[in-house]
């Protein structure tokens, strides 16, 4: 079992819908990443959390660490918003990222 | 500035070649990271450099060779490579390793082996 699971693995969705993609993960953590890597590679860090629920414009990142779980929302869902969504965690005890499988997302017009 | 920059974007190389990859970042963060991308994988965790030295190798092949001139840059020299390391390669730099370490990733570089 990997320590950071990510799901759904796939996600196709209409323009204007609103995203769900979660992680769960198994150890404890220092913090989560959720990640957006577009085709041709290059990774955008799209927001760091510890506690609560972050918001930028929109899209809304929640983390519930007693349930070691996070959610990534994406509302008014648009095909520029199609990638893949990674979700990583910072371990308490180490210094590295553990990252999930990734969640791929197409969003059609 | 907030970007991390690599070059080159693209690389072809043959088996006995040596190329080097380089990634700079200016903005003063002392933790630079390689990482090895598969297609449809997440990243792996290939070195960290904390303070211009190695902190963590992943026991990553010695045909893998990596360079921390100064904090700015982060080199990754390449010699007798295998076309399984064909890959994406990024770099990736944090304000401090470890906890708090919000890393910001370069576009990478597309490395392909013959």
């Amino acid at each position: 079992k990997n320590e950071v699971e990510q799901s759904p693995q796939n996600l196709t969705a209409q323009e204007g819908e609103f995203i769900t993609i979660n992680c769960s993960y198994s150890v404890g953590i220092s913090a989560l990443h959720w990640l957006q890597q577009h085709p041709g590679g290059g990774i955008v860090s799209l927001f760091m959390l510890s506690s609560g629920k972050k918001k930028h414009g929109r899209l809304i990142a929640t983390i519930n660490i007693q349930e070691k779980h996070s959610s990534l929302h994406i509302t008014a869902s648009h095909p520029r918003d199609s990638a893949v969504y990674i979700c990583a965690v910072m371990e308490t005890s180490g210094s590295r990222l553990t990252f999930g499988e990734g969640t791929q997302l197409t969003v059609n017009p | 500035d907030t970007e991390v920059t690599q070059t080159p974007k693209h690389l072809v190389m043959g088996m006995t070649n040596k190329k080097s990859l380089k990634c700079e970042q200016h903005m003063g963060h002392r933790a630079m990271y390689w990482y090895k991308q598969k297609a449809k994988k997440p990243p792996e965790l290939m070195f960290v450099y904390s303070y211009e030295k190695l902190s963590i190798n992943e026991s990553v092949p010695s045909r893998f060779s990596p360079e921390c001139p100064n904090s700015s840059l982060l080199n990754l020299h390449l010699h007798a490579l295998q076309p399984e390391d064909s890959a994406l390669y990024l770099c990736a730099s944090s304000r401090l390793a470890g906890v708090g370490g919000e890393q910001f990733f370069g576009p990478g570089t597309r490395l392909t082996v013959l």
